[in-house]
């Protein structure tokens, strides 16, 4: 079956330019997570949804960053004003069974500031 | 507050020996642990996990991890190494019974394997 889509897989940008990142969970998973990979380190937590609303957006790092999952499925993760530091792998990740832990991962989008 | 070590930020063994990558955890409660292996330019791939049942997990492609809550560690092993495990793991943890099971991770272990 289809595992985690994310689009696009590369974006570069322009410093304080707008953009939106897409992630399409599998089908059926209620709960999505957004996670951010900079370079040499571990993925960091962003924020969670629970079917169409964030139930935790404590990882969001300022509110230059916001994320929506209107219908329950699809997700899109928006960064205003960009700055150089934003640059990272964004990667989003679904679930079925939220207590099981077991979360499935898109290949990610790499976001350049330039 | 929960975290995750992962002692050595690169290790390098031989085709055909012992891998051993090292995770330690810290969780003011039971936690659930991971194990995800990163290939160049794909997504996070679970290895195996514990979730409080047995102590000795086993996994895909040959890995296992023991649970050693004395040690607050949770170390991963494969008796011997092939060329195809060179990648990148990342150990993390999240809180059984939490609100929202968001994965803490490590640092990552970037696992080179020599022929």
């Amino acid at each position: 079956g289809a595992g985690v889509s994310q689009t696009p897989s590369n974006k570069v940008t322009e410093k304080g330019k707008y953009v939106e990142l897409r992630c399409d969970p599998i089908s059926g998973h209620t709960a999505l997570y957004w996670y951010r990979q900079s370079l040499g380190q571990g993925p960091e937590f962003l924020i969670y949804f629970q079917g169409t609303g964030a139930a935790d957006d404590s990882g969001l790092p300022n509110d230059r960053f916001f994320a929506v999952r209107p219908e329950g499925s699809v997700s899109t993760l928006k960064i205003q004003r960009t700055e150089r530091g934003d640059s990272a792998v964004y990667l989003c990740a679904s679930s079925l069974m939220r207590e099981s832990g077991e979360q499935y991962f898109g290949p990610g989008t790499r976001l350049t500031v330039t | 507050a929960q975290s995750v070590t992962q002692l050595g930020s690169h290790v390098s063994v031989s085709e055909g020996a012992l891998v051993l990558l090292r995770c330690n955890y810290s969780s003011s409660v039971p936690p659930y642990l991971f194990w995800y292996v990163q290939y160049p330019n794909q997504g996070l791939q679970l290895l195996l996990k514990y979730t409080s049942a047995a102590t000795l997990v086993k996994g895909i492609n040959g890995f296992e991890a023991e649970f050693k809550k004395s040690e607050t560690s949770f170390h991963l092993t494969k008796p011997s190494a092939h060329m195809s495990d060179a990648a990148e793991y990342f150990c993390a943890v999240s809180e059984s019974g939490g609100a929202t099971n968001k994965l803490i991770f490590g640092t990552g272990t970037l696992l080179a394997v020599q022929p």
